[in-house]
């Protein structure tokens, strides 16, 4: 079925990078996103890539998918205070959004 | 520009009883999503309506129902509600309904909690 899988929880040192790792199963997904949910906020579309690209680079963030395995990353660098929140993997799939559950991100000072 | 919004902020309910969330979308986009988030499930899709009509659900019972006006805008009708149905509910609109890349723009959230 369709499904989308991340870890739950992620704690890093304010300073080091923030590795965010998700599973999906569609290998017909156009399109791959990372939304940002806030504490007591809605989503926010942080990135997304195309799949024909293999790597999407923007300022802090870096995305990488891998097609052959499915697997998608976010990779933030010089992780912040203010990068706190929930992170949500997203793949298009048969004409909706299939979302995953959500990695919390806990920074360490 | 404004973002989607939603009402009410809080909603508390008891069991049984009937609940109706609204969200508006962004002014252009046709299509409203609805989400369900509860703790410690992620989220999960509800229904996507576009041009007044639904064209998905997620697997959900028949109580949880919508609808989407003329101007777009949306209600999610929760009936017999139950304890399970706490959650915080959310609303998406987007611009291309269907198409391959479909960036959706959320709104804050209701908090509905059933006693």
């Amino acid at each position: 079925g369709e499904d989308v899988e991340q870890s739950l929880f992620l704690s890093v040192r304010e300073g080091d990078s923030s590795v965010i790792n998700c599973t999906y199963t569609d290998s017909s997904s156009t399109y791959l996103y990372w939304y940002k949910q806030e504490p007591g906020a809605g989503l926010q579309l942080l990135t997304y890539i195309f799949s024909n690209m293999d790597m999407k680079q923007d300022q802090r963030l870096t995305v990488l998918l891998n097609k052959k395995d499915k697997h998608l990353s976010l990779r933030i660098a010089d992780t912040q205070t203010g990068d706190s929140a929930i992170y949500f993997c997203a793949e298009t799939s048969s004409d909706k959004i299939i979302f995953g559950k959500g990695t919390r991100l806990h920074i360490l000072p | 520009e404004a973002g989607v919004t939603q009402s009410p902020t809080h909603l508390i309910k008891t069991r049984g009883q009937q609940a109706t969330l609204r969200c508006s979308p962004i002014s252009g986009h046709t299509s409203v999503y609805w989400y369900q988030q509860a703790l410690g499930l992620g989220l999960q899709f509800l229904l996507w309506y576009d041009e007044g009509e639904e064209r998905n659900r997620g697997n959900f019972p028949p109580r949880f129902s919508g609808r989407q006006f003329p101007n777009y805008s949306s209600e999610l009708n929760v009936n017999a509600l139950e304890l399970e149905d706490s959650a915080l509910y959310l609303c998406a609109s987007s611009f291309d309904a269907g198409g391959s890349y479909n960036e959706q723009f959320f709104g804050p959230g209701t908090r509905l909690t059933v006693l």
